[in-house]
């Protein structure tokens, strides 16, 4: 079952910060997040392990609440170049790497 | 280093038409995969390989067949193309599993179907 992202969109003016959330209902390996860009392929942010800390990439972080099957990705000071479409993709134990995507969130950043 | 290469980029056909979409990886990945990106659904899984010779069905496999002979290949056919398989499709490839590392992607491959 797909992984339910909030919000569907965010806009932001440069240096404000945002919260993408991203809830699954099966019990989760690890999440990703990826970042698309408008006419360009996802590319990969980071990725959080069940049992793992949270992870930083530049001023965007991430956490990973095990008990819930939640993952927050925290984006500080906004940036311009931050603008695209957020995915976050989930690894169950069982299914062999391959990762089930959420529906996205458009983040644009005004300046 | 090209990472992962998708041709073609773009493609139109025509209903009932076929075509085989090909992903090149060089970087040695066990992992690869197809997916299909459509506005505000994300990325669906069409198949996926976990290592060359093998291949198996994820969400949405119907109407689309794969193969890997080769380790760096996994090519995607439609045999007989349908106005609902006008996607962007994305290859992708991951070291292993157990490993922190996350999917390289392709460019993508523009279809229409008319």
């Amino acid at each position: 079952q797909q992984p339910v992202q909030s919000p569907q969109a965010v806009i932001l003016r440069e240096g404000e910060d945002a919260v993408i959330n991203c809830s699954s209902s099966k019990a989760l390996y690890s999440v990703h997040w990826y970042r698309q860009k408008h006419g360009e392929a996802p590319v990969f942010l980071m990725i959080l392990l069940k049992g793992g800390e949270q992870k930083g990439h530049e001023k965007i972080s991430a956490s990973f609440n095990e008990k819930k099957q939640q993952s927050s990705l925290y984006l500080t000071a906004s940036q311009l170049s931050y603008s695209g479409t957020y995915f976050c993709g989930t690894d169950a134990r069982t299914s062999y790497g391959k990762l089930t995507f959420g529906q996205g969130t458009i983040l644009t950043v005004h300046p | 280093n090209a990472g992962v290469t998708q041709t073609p980029k773009f493609r139109v056909l025509k209903t009932g038409q076929s075509m085989t979409l090909l992903c090149a990886q060089d970087m040695n990945h066990e992992y690869m995969y197809w997916y299909r990106q459509d506005p505000g659904m994300g990325l669906r899984l069409i198949h996926y390989s976990v290592g060359e010779g093998t291949t198996a069905k994820g969400e949405v496999p119907d109407g689309y067949n794969v193969s890997r002979l080769k380790k760096q290949n996994f090519l995607l056919g439609l045999e007989s193309a349908a106005p609902s398989q006008t996607s962007v499709y994305f290859c992708a490839s991951r070291a292993s599993r157990e490993l922190v590392y996350g999917y390289t992607f392709g460019s993508g491959t523009r279809l229409t179907v008319v």
